[in-house]
C-alpha cells in the first residue's frame, strides 16, 4: 500500500495562476482533509470530507476549492493564487473521523511569487 | 474562543533522559486527544490516542497523560535518544460537525536531544 500520495512535491505559481493539488488514498478511508501549514502556525484546516462526493469548510478555506467525485480522490484547487498561500500542503485520511489516527501525506511545498 | 497551547519554545534535554511535552487547551471538551511525530519535510506520523476516559497511555518509551480536569496532556519519551529529535503535535476533537469529530491541531514543540 501507498498509503496517502501527494501530487505535487513542488510548485511555484505566479500571483492570479490557477492550480490543483491531488491526494489519493488506497486505504478506503471514509475522511479525507486538506491541511497547510505555516511557520509558527501550526497545521489548519482548509476543507475536509466525509465520504465521497461530500467537502465542507475547515478553519481556512478562503481562496480553496476542493472536490471529492472519487473516494480515493480529493482535490484542491486555487483559482487565482496569491501569495499569501505560500505554505506547505498536506493531506490526510482517516476512517471514522477525528477519533482514529489521521494518516497524512508527504507535503505539497507551494511558493507563489 | 477555544485554544492550543504547546510550548513553542524547543526542548532540550540530554540522551537518556526523560522528555515531556505539555499540550494546555482552553474552551474545549475533547473526546480524545492525540500526539503526533513530525521530522522536517515530512508529514506528521501518528504515536498515540488518549481518550477523555483515560488518564494514561502507554507504547514502548512512549507515555501520555490526560487530565480534563486541568484540560492538560503530558507527553513523555523515556530514555530519550538523539532519534527522538522531531516536532511533536498535540491535537484534540473541535467539537461533532454533523456527527463528525474533526481534529485540531496545536503548533507542535521542538524536541532536541543531544547525545
Amino acid at each position: 500500500n501507498a498509503g496517502v500520495t501527494q501530487t505535487p512535491k513542488f510548485r511555484v505559481l505566479k500571483t492570479g495562476q490557477s492550480m490543483t493539488l491531488l491526494c489519493a488514498q488506497d486505504m478506503n478511508h471514509e475522511y479525507m482533509y486538506w491541511y497547510r501549514q505555516d511557520p509558527g502556525m501550526g497545521l489548519r484546516l482548509i476543507h475536509y470530507s466525509v465520504g465521497e462526493g461530500t467537502t465542507a469548510k475547515g478553519e481556512v478555506p478562503d481562496g480553496y476549492n476542493v472536490s471529492r467525485l472519487k473516494k480515493q480522490n480529493f482535490l484542491l484547487g486555487l483559482e487565482s493564487a496569491a501569495p499569501s498561500q505560500t505554505s506547505v500542503y498536506f493531506c490526510a485520511s482517516n476512517d471514522r473521523g477525528g477519533q482514529e489516527t489521521q494518516y497524512f501525506g508527504p507535503g505539497t511545498r507551494l511558493l507563489v511569487l | 474562543s477555544q485554544k492550543i497551547e504547546q510550548n513553542s519554545e524547543a526542548l532540550n534535554i540530554q540522551e537518556g533522559k526523560t522528555a515531556t511535552l505539555t499540550c494546555n487547551y482552553t474552551n474545549y471538551s475533547p473526546a480524545y486527544l492525540q500526539w503526533y511525530r513530525q521530522d522536517p519535510g515530512r508529514g506528521p506520523v501518528f504515536l498515540l490516542l488518549i481518550r477523555e476516559n483515560e488518564k494514561e497511555k502507554r507504547k514502548e518509551r512512549l507515555k501520555v497523560t490526560f487530565d480534563t480536569t486541568l484540560k492538560q496532556s503530558l507527553f513523555h519519551i523515556t530514555a530519550s535518544q538523539p532519534a527522538d529529535s522531531a516536532t511533536y503535535l498535540c491535537a484534540l476533537d473541535d467539537g461533532e460537525r454533523g456527527g463528525s469529530y474533526i481534529p485540531t491541531f496545536g503548533r507542535g514543540t521542538s524536541l532536541i536531544v543531544h547525545p
